[in-house]
């Protein structure tokens, strides 16, 4: 079955420190994935895509790796700002599917 | 200029009624959706559009009817609302369908319905 499971559900940080976001999923053949960053009351946006061959990607203070072998990705983010607050959300996209794979997403919360 | 837009923003309403969300994008893209937002915060597939043809169409009670009039417009009716339809509802749109090129997702700001 076609999955994907992110960790934690839920995370509390304070401003300025660093935190990773976690990835896991069983979809195959893989064919890329995005990590997209929902504010309260708004629609998510897409904040990086990964494709197979890639292992690394930066978008400003956030990182992206993908791990193709073990079927992982993270997003780390660094220095942490209070507008990270936000829903992660990680999405997997199948060859040849038509429908993309939702990840149950990660609640963060910077704190002053 | 808003690339995905839809209206209403919000939405109150008995159970029982029938109510419409609207959605346009002028992102001259192909492929447009509709998503389920549930209060844990998932998002699920309803249906998608691609040029106005029906792709995807998830397991939704049939109270839902979703209507692309052209390929920027993707409207959702939903029939006799019951409590369990309150949720927020995203429209999306993406240049490509599914696995084909990038397929970034584009979304709306969301329609909170709330079915009282």
């Amino acid at each position: 079955k076609n999955q994907v499971e992110q960790s934690p559900q839920s995370l509390i940080i304070l401003e300025g420190k660093n935190c990773t976001l976690q990835c896991n999923y069983t979809v195959s053949p893989f064919s890329n994935l995005r990590w997209y960053k929902q504010d309260t009351g708004r629609g998510p946006v897409s904040l990086t895509i990964m494709t197979f061959s890639e292992n690394t990607k930066s978008n400003g203070r956030y990182t992206a790796t993908l791990d193709a072998d073990t079927k992982q990705s993270s997003l780390h983010i660094t220095a942490s700002q209070l507008s990270d607050s936000a829903s992660y959300i990680c999405v997997v996209s199948g060859m040849g599917f038509q429908k993309l794979v939702f990840g149950t997403g990660t609640r963060l919360l910077v704190s002053p | 200029d808003t690339a995905v837009s839809q209206t209403p923003k919000y939405l109150v309403t008995q159970m029982g009624n029938d109510k419409s969300i609207k959605c346009e994008q002028n992102l001259g893209h192909d492929t447009m959706y509709w998503y389920k937002q549930d209060s844990k915060k998932f998002l699920k597939i309803m249906f998608s559009y691609n040029n106005k043809e029906l792709i995807i169409n998830e397991t939704v009670p049939n109270r839902f009817s979703p209507k692309s009039p052209d390929k920027a417009h993707l409207n959702l009716h939903i029939n006799s609302l019951e409590l369990g339809d309150s949720a927020v509802y995203f429209c999306a749109s993406s240049q490509d369908l599914g696995d084909r090129g990038s397929g970034e997702l584009f979304f709306g700001e969301g329609s909170r319905l709330t079915v009282l």
